[in-house]
């Protein structure tokens, strides 16, 4: 399983643009990239997925470069409800596997 | 849709004594179930995953077992608990399409060893 590299935390502002960056240097073939939110208390909740390219949904928008060794969350216009720890994490498309969270990257967004 | 419960939400338990924590899934078939420990201020830990029921994959070798009794239904257990098994265990399921990555989580369960 490819091993995930993010930074342990980040601060920002309300109504700002932020972007979590995650290293995955051995990323295989059939792995996808993922994203998870969590809140104090509460189980992770999927944000987001892609293969390639740019991904966008109504919470988030993932960039990943041609050679799939990064990838960026871009959060549009955080609020202090975006405050939480965010996990990036590449599994493979398989019915019968395992993914691996990492320590993720807790973000702290300020008024 | 789809829902996840677990229960009990928090338990307190001496060490030595046992723990079942249950896990069951509505609204899916032959899912895919985990069982995660995440210990204060850190990430989770996979415990284990079942693709089926009876058949369950261990990833840490501790004094924890899981059991798929019935196809939306996980639970944990051990014998004797441990200190070092407080945490807050979370249950997860992922569909029979093939997507393991995209994984649903529980409410949790908040297991203080004392």
């Amino acid at each position: 399983l490819a091993k995930t590299t993010q930074p342990i935390s980040m601060d920002s502002y309300e109504g700002q643009e932020v972007n979590i960056t995650c290293s995955h240097n051995n990323i295989a073939t059939n792995d996808y990239i993922t994203w998870y939110q969590q809140f104090p208390s509460q189980g992770p909740r999927f944000i987001i997925q892609g293969y390639k390219t740019k991904v966008t949904n109504e919470v988030a928008s993932l960039f990943i470069p041609a050679d799939r060794k990064s990838s960026t969350l871009s959060l549009p216009r955080v609020s202090l409800s975006d405050t939480a720890v965010y996990y990036c994490l590449v599994a493979p498309y398989s019915s019968a596997s395992k993914i691996i969270f990492g320590s993720g990257t807790r973000l702290s967004i300020r008024p | 849709s789809q829902t996840i419960h677990q229960w009990p939400a928090t338990l307190v338990q001496p060490v030595g004594s046992p723990l079942s924590l249950e896990c069951t899934v509505e609204g899916t078939s032959n899912p895919n179930l985990y069982w995660y420990r995440q210990a204060a201020g850190r990430g989770l830990q996979l415990l284990f995953y079942s693709v089926g029921i009876g058949q369950i994959s261990s990833e840490v070798p501790q004094n924890l077992s899981a059991s798929r009794p019935q196809d939306r239904q996980f639970i944990l257990s051990s014998k004797k608990l441990l200190l070092s098994d407080s945490g807050f265990y979370l249950c997860a399921w992922s569909g029979q399409e093939r997507r393991s990555y995209e994984q649903y989580f529980g409410p949790g369960t908040r297991l203080t060893v004392t």
